[in-house]
């Protein structure tokens, strides 16, 4: 499985824009980038993937790099409830293992009031 | 509409003895995952059903970790003669389809502490 690097930590402000780097350098041409987050005491959820375009939904934005050894996660305006554990994973495609999601330990966000 | 349940929330047992986890998938849904999450770290992969029938279970840590789903709905987590270090939340995870533009979605978990 490729490997992605996250920083361990960041914090920001409420109502500020967060930007959450992730780097893949291995990256092959069609692993997609997945990007997962984990609320205290719950299970991960959901946020968004890309494989080369920039790509936006209700919950944030993904900017990937045009060689695609790295990508951002953007929210766009932090919220309290944005305080959570964000993964990012890169995900083969069809078969070989390509089911599972392979968590790193990802970047805890911190968001101060 | 209802998301992944898993019961029970919390287990306590003692070590040596068995437990079951069971985890109902959002309806539907034909892929079915279990992860386990040790404190601090992220999710790790146990094994992955796709209908019935398991179709990678490489990440079952021994044979004393078996799981089931024999109606392709419900899931059914199984460890034998468990040991402290099986202490951690099990996850579990239902996608529509599988591959690597699927969203898997997750349940709140169970946590097990073996004592």
């Amino acid at each position: 499985d490729a490997k992605t690097t996250q920083p361990n930590s960041m914090e920001s402000n409420e109502e500020e824009p967060v930007h959450l780097p992730c780097n893949h350098s291995t990256i092959s041409g069609t692993d997609y980038i997945h990007w997962y987050r984990q609320l205290p005491s719950q299970g991960p959820e959901y946020v968004i993937h890309g494989l080369t375009s920039n790509v936006n939904n209700r919950m944030a934005s993904l900017a990937i790099a045009e060689d695609r050894k790295s990508s951002t996660l953007i929210l766009h305006r932090a919220t309290l409830r944005d305080a959570a554990v964000y993964y990012c994973i890169l995900r083969e495609p069809g078969g070989g293992g390509s089911e599972k999601l392979v968590f790193g330990k990802g970047t805890k966000l911190t968001v101060n009031p | 509409g209802a998301g992944v349940s898993q019961t029970p929330s919390n287990k306590v047992t003692e070590k040596g003895k068995y437990v079951e986890l069971r985890c109902d998938p959002i309806s539907g849904h034909t892929a079915l995952y279990w992860y386990r999450q040790s404190l601090g770290q992220g999710p790790e992969f146990l094994i992955y059903f796709q209908g019935t029938g398991a179709a990678d279970d490489s990440g079952l840590p021994n044979d004393r970790f078996f799981a089931v789903r024999p109606e392709g709905s419900v899931s059914t987590l199984k460890i034998q003669r468990t040991e402290r270090g099986d202490s951690a939340v099990y996850l579990c995870a239902s996608s529509e389809v599988w591959g690597p533009r699927d969203t898997q979605y997750f349940g709140p978990g169970t946590r097990l502490t073996v004592l």
